[in-house]
């Protein structure tokens, strides 16, 4: 099944430890990006990657890191993560510049920093 | 930088109702997309289109560039529906990126 596969789904920490975020897409997407949601913001980009060792920053690239050295993976790293990281973040991949085709979104991940 | 506009950000009608939702954005775009959330939080990709109209079941998106305008229809509404609907413009620039602006949602409730 041709999916985006993010893990894990919920995920408590406590603010500076280090967490890592995965992303997996079994479609060879060329394009990876990640997003978080917050209430009254909606979705906001935080990195994409047009390529294995392409990334770049999105909207809201601040206490995020990214790294694409596999095609299939992209994850997000939190060197040290603060309480306002505190949201729910989605994982998305498609195929590179044909914007004629849709976005595949991961379940998501519901991270709590306290 | 574009701006994503959605209205209503919440509506309430009952089962068998026709909806509309629309989206209007304020800069040229590559593409529309319109996004459903369910409860429990999974984005599932409804349409993508950059000119005309799209049908699939009884979900219609239209898009009209000229005015920045994008609607999506539901015909014969049914409880299933309820969820949030988002809209979001898909730019690519000079480099080949694909940002995406995001509309803040419309949440749908359909009661029986």
């Amino acid at each position: 099944e041709a999916q985006v596969t993010q893990n894990p789904r919920y995920l408590i920490t406590v603010t500076g430890k280090k967490l890592t975020v995965t992303c997996s897409q079994n479609m060879n997407h060329e394009y990876m990006s990640w997003y978080r949601q917050d209430p009254g913001l909606g979705l906001r980009q935080i990195y994409y990657s047009m390529n294995v060792e392409v990334t770049d920053k999105g909207d809201v690239p601040e206490g995020y890191k990214v790294s694409r050295k596999e095609k299939r993976n992209f994850p997000l790293i939190l060197e040290s993560p603060s309480p306002n990281q505190t949201s729910l973040y989605f994982c998305a991949s498609k195929k590179r510049l044909w914007f004629y085709y849709g976005y595949t979104f991961g379940s998501g991940t519901r991270l709590t920093v306290v | 930088k574009n701006e994503v506009e959605q209205s209503p950000q919440n509506l309430t009608a009952q089962e068998g109702e026709f909806i509309t939702i629309n989206c209007s954005y304020s800069v040229g775009i590559s593409a529309l997309h319109w996004l459903q959330q369910h409860p429990g939080g999974g984005i599932v990709s409804l349409f993508m289109l950059s000119s005309g109209k799209k049908k699939h079941g009884r979900l219609i998106a239209t898009i009209n560039i000229q005015e920045k305008h994008s609607s999506l229809h539901i015909t014969a509404s049914h409880p299933r529906d309820s969820a949030v609907y988002i809209c979001a413009a898909s730019m690519v620039s000079g480099g080949g990126a694909d940002g995406l602006t995001f509309g803040k949602g419309t949440h749908l409730i359909i009661q029986p």
